[in-house]
């Protein structure tokens, strides 16, 4: 497997405009988590998903940031409109929720809005 | 939600052990303790997990006493490239809708700096 999958890598967008982020979790999976990290607050969590069902979204900043997950296969991170203060590096993580604790984590994307 | 404490950051030289200690005083009973490494640029990566006593694999050990309010992760002879952030979690991502008590959360973490 090639481990969890974002993209894009790198995304630089103006103030305003929607920017969609994309992660393919690992096959067989059932929990997908979406991160945000910032020199100023770390890693936080925004919302989890359990069998593409969203469980805990009560870090989604406001409403602008939107997650969803059509399949196992797939989910995305919304932000509508963007603004600079989303300026961050987004990292999805899938889990096989057996292991407890363990997550696989992406390579993450670096979001810029300028 | 157990929180977790650790020290900013820590230095060490190549070769020496490196223990690494966290206090949890909140852990619940069904809580899983986890250390994660993130270097720069790279997402969080698992390194060990544990409920009680000791615990040790190929890459580190963890030390868990019997109330469990701390653990203590161990690096054996560091060299430059575990120089990255160590993160504490407890938690058991297997919990239900309703519970808030499913997330992973992660604190500040530790940075870890080896020097030749």
């Amino acid at each position: 497997d090639a481990g969890v999958i974002q993209s894009p890598r790198h995304e630089v967008t103006e103030m305003g405009q929607e920017v969609t982020l994309r992660c393919k979790p690992i096959s067989g999976h059932d929990y997908l988590f979406w991160y945000r990290q910032t020199m100023m607050r770390g890693l936080e969590l925004l919302i989890y998903f359990n069998n593409n069902v969203p469980i805990d979204d009560s870090g989604m900043p406001e409403d602008r940031f939107s997650a969803k997950m059509p399949n196992a296969s797939f989910s995305t991170l919304k932000i509508q409109p963007s603004e600079p203060r989303d300026s961050a590096v987004y990292f999805c993580a899938s889990s096989p929720g057996q292991t407890r604790t363990e997550a696989f984590f992406g390579q993450g994307t670096r979001l810029t809005v300028v | 939600l157990a929180k977790t404490t650790q020290p900013i950051s820590m230095d060490s030289y190549e070769g020496q052990e490196v223990n690494i200690t966290c206090s949890h005083n909140n852990i619940a009973t069904n809580d899983y303790i986890t250390w994660y490494q993130q270097f720069p640029s790279q997402g969080p990566r698992f390194i060990i997990q544990g409920y009680k006593t000791k615990v040790t694999n190929e890459v580190a050990s963890l030390f868990i006493p019997a109330d469990r309010k701390s653990s203590t992760l161990s690096l054996p002879r560091v060299s430059l490239s575990d120089t990255a952030v160590y993160y504490c979690l407890v938690g058991d991502i297997r919990r239900r809708r309703g519970s808030t008590l499913g997330r992973l959360y992660f604190g500040r973490g530790t940075q870890l700096t080896v020097w030749p």
